[in-house]
């Protein structure tokens, strides 16, 4: 079964860091671009990150260029997205995304992780 | 960025009546879109993908149209399963990749 396992969400301070990790099973992890997108309490989905299948090519969105970073580790089959100096407005449940067709980014998101929940808050 | 505008923002219907959601494009984006559907709690769900081709366990009365700027999902009978958020997300430019505001069909 195709299955991907989202975890590391916490409560944080604005200006703190902190790591979100996928864990991919199910498919060869390595063939297909991944996604991170985020949904705000209450709001619409927003794609934040994504990473081709060899981990080279990373793209953002302008909302968190410069504070977030995606990678993957393939011998691991996880991948992450690395959230430095977090605002308030970052605070939403994360999902991590499998793209639909392989390893390019330009893509639609056919399996999904349950989501982590990010709370930036003083 | 391509923006993608969403309508109805809430439809209310009853189980069995057809459903017409519409998703429209800022600028082209040829047949590079799709829909998916997400229940409270849950994660979205990829339905439709390239304007018109269903994934594999979307059942038929689940239908994609359009092409270029203009573009609709239509549920032929609403099952009570069916009642959800849909959103609609483009792939012909990025980055961004962007997704609609969603429409949410709730029991009339």
């Amino acid at each position: 079964e195709v299955e991907l396992v989202d975890s590391g969400g916490d409560l944080v301070q604005p200006g703190e860091s902190l790591r979100l990790s996928c864990e991919a099973s199910g498919f060869n992890f390595k063939t297909y671009a991944m996604n991170w997108v985020r949904q705000a309490p209450g709001k619409g989905l927003e794609w934040v990150a994504g990473v081709g299948g060899g981990g080279g090519n990373t793209y953002y969105a302008d909302s968190v260029k410069g504070r977030f970073v995606i990678s993957r580790d393939n011998s691991k089959n996880t991948l992450y997205l690395q959230m430095n100096s977090l605002r308030a407005e970052d605070t939403a449940v994360y999902y991590c995304a499998k793209a639909r067709g392989g390893p390019g980014g330009r893509d639609y998101m056919d399996v999904w992780g349950k989501g982590t929940t990010v709370t930036v808050s003083s | 960025e391509i923006v993608l505008t969403q309508s109805p923002a809430t439809l209310s219907l009853s189980p069995g009546e057809r459903a017409t959601l519409s998703c429209r494009a800022s600028r082209s984006v040829s047949s590079y879109l799709a829909w998916y559907q997400q229940k409270p709690g849950q994660a979205p769900r990829l339905l439709i993908y390239d304007a018109s081709n269903r994934v594999t366990d979307t059942p038929a009365r689940f239908s994609g149209s359009g092409s270029g700027t203009d573009f609709t999902l239509t549920i032929s009978s609403l099952e009570p399963e069916d009642f959800a958020v849909y959103y609609c997300q483009q792939r012909s430019d990025w980055p961004p990749l962007t997704f609609g505001g969603g429409t949410k069909v709730e029991i009339k």
